[in-house]
């Protein structure tokens, strides 16, 4: 049963990085089937993707958050992570990792929903 | 950006009964819609993909229904188990998105 596992900073300083891993377990991340998400959650709202990522680097972002993120991939230790610049009190929230279906044919081949999800990880953004 | 709307926030239903929850998407995401369930404390289950099918070990009395801008998720009879809030996701264009959710609480 595949189980994914967020780990990092529960409080990050303003202007400063979040980091944050995302390691996978009970399944490979070098999937050929699978991409791999981030999504966020404020408190108390509702749901955003942040980015995803393929196990060969290919990344896909959300435009809101492209400038300031990073995602990669490390698939020696079956890992992806997610780095975020320049965070304010907005940034905080419950970040998720999650298994993203890549399944269709030619032009129509596109990482899809999400599933299984991580627990989730709080992280605060606060001085 | 698709933008999601569900409807309504909240929905108010007793035990046993028929819950239908909407989402409505800002242009067509074709049949390329997923729900999920998310209980309080906990992460997002995935409910339902490609607009109406049941991912795996979901019971038989969730079900989805639509495709272009028009989508239902309907839970036949409302278990305990089932008051908790639901979200609509499109992946038909980048960025992906989600509705802002639907909360059924106990009536």
């Amino acid at each position: 049963q595949l189980q994914l596992q967020e780990s990092g900073p529960g409080l990050v300083k303003p202007s400063e990085t979040l980091s944050l891993t995302c390691t996978v377990s009970g399944g490979s991340i070098t999937s050929s089937s699978h991409y791999w998400g981030w999504i966020r959650q404020p408190p108390g709202k509702g749901l955003e993707w942040i980015g995803s990522v393929y196990y060969s680097g290919t990344t896909y972002f959300n435009p809101s958050l492209k400038s300031r993120v990073t995602i990669s991939v490390d698939t020696s230790n079956n890992q992806f992570s997610l780095k975020l610049t320049s965070v304010t009190a907005a940034d905080t929230a419950v970040y998720y990792c999650a298994r993203q279906n890549y399944s269709g044919s030619g032009s129509s081949r596109a990482p899809k929903w999400f599933d299984p999800w991580g627990q989730g990880t709080l992280v605060t953004v606060a001085s | 950006e698709i933008v999601m709307t569900q409807s309504p926030a909240t929905l108010s239903v007793s035990p046993g009964e028929r819950a239908t929850l909407s989402c409505r998407a800002s242009q067509s995401v074709s049949s390329n819609l997923a729900w999920y369930q998310q209980k309080p404390g906990q992460a997002p289950r995935l409910l339902i993909y490609g607009a109406s099918t049941r991912a795996t070990g979901i019971p038989a009395r969730f079900s989805g229904s639509g495709s272009g801008t028009e989508f239902t998720l309907t839970i036949s009879s409302l278990q305990s188990e089932d008051f908790a809030v639901y979200y609509c996701q499109q992946f038909n264009n980048w960025p992906l998105t989600f509705g802002q959710g639907t909360k059924v609480e106990i009536k």
